[in-house]
């Protein structure tokens, strides 16, 4: 079935540091790829996604390469700030199932 | 588009009452999901629909818990008896295509004491 495996947290970063978290997946077929992030009591929000191979999602200064050689979907941010700080989720969704999560990376930015 | 709406937003209640969560989709969205997230388990999919129709309620902890989708519109889940093992933050996303990732709600924080 499918899988994802995320980077365990908490992920602690100083304000204006490179961020990557790691994403790798396990599916049949042709995944659709995406991030979503959840600040602290809301819902989870789409931050990208990627629908095909070496597509890459954007927003919001994050980037994210659908690599199907190496099966991964890892997230990054050039200079992350404050307000970055959040519960990120990678996940992905085959054919009509739902979308299968990753179990969350939580980063905490300082200033 | 007011997005997908969920009521309550917090709910407190006592051990072995019924408890109804509600969800509206945003329209034209074909799909249903509703979620539960804790700390222990992170976020599970209890039951989807596709155009009103259960597809997978295999996630669903118990008989307690029952979702309906009277309408292409809305949707509940209710637990009966509730149970204190039973707090936790519960979400529902609609979706319009398998391409799409989900539209999530705001969550409904239930707290059983």
């Amino acid at each position: 079935g499918n899988s994802v495996t995320q980077m365990e947290g908490p992920v602690t970063l100083s304000e204006e540091a490179f961020l990557t978290i790691n994403c790798t997946y396990t599916a049949t077929g042709y995944p659709s790829l995406f991030w979503y992030v959840q600040y602290p009591g809301e819902g989870l929000q789409l931050l990208l996604k990627a629908t095909k191979a070496d597509d890459k999602g954007s927003n919001k200064g994050f980037e994210a390469t659908y690599r199907k050689e190496t099966t991964s979907f890892h997230l990054e941010k050039g200079s992350v700030q404050v307000s970055d700080s959040a519960v990120y989720f990678c996940a992905l969704r085959g054919g009509a199932d739902g979308l299968t999560f990753g179990k969350g990376t939580h980063l905490i930015i300082q200033p | 588009d007011a997005g997908v709406i969920q009521s309550p937003r917090h709910e407190v209640t006592e051990m072995g009452q019924e408890v109804t969560l509600r969800c509206k989709l945003i329209s034209g969205h074909n799909s249903l999901f509703w979620y539960r997230q804790t700390m222990m388990r992170g976020l599970e999919l209890l039951i989807y629909f596709n155009n009103n129709v259960p597809i997978d309620d295999s996630g669903m902890p118990e008989d307690r818990f029952s979702a309906k989708m009277p309408n292409a519109s809305f949707s509940t889940l209710k637990i009966q008896p509730s149970e204190p093992r039973d707090s936790a933050v519960y979400f529902c996303a609609s979706s319009l295509s398998y391409l799409d990732g989900y539209t999530f709600g705001s969550g409904t924080r239930l707290t059983v004491v």
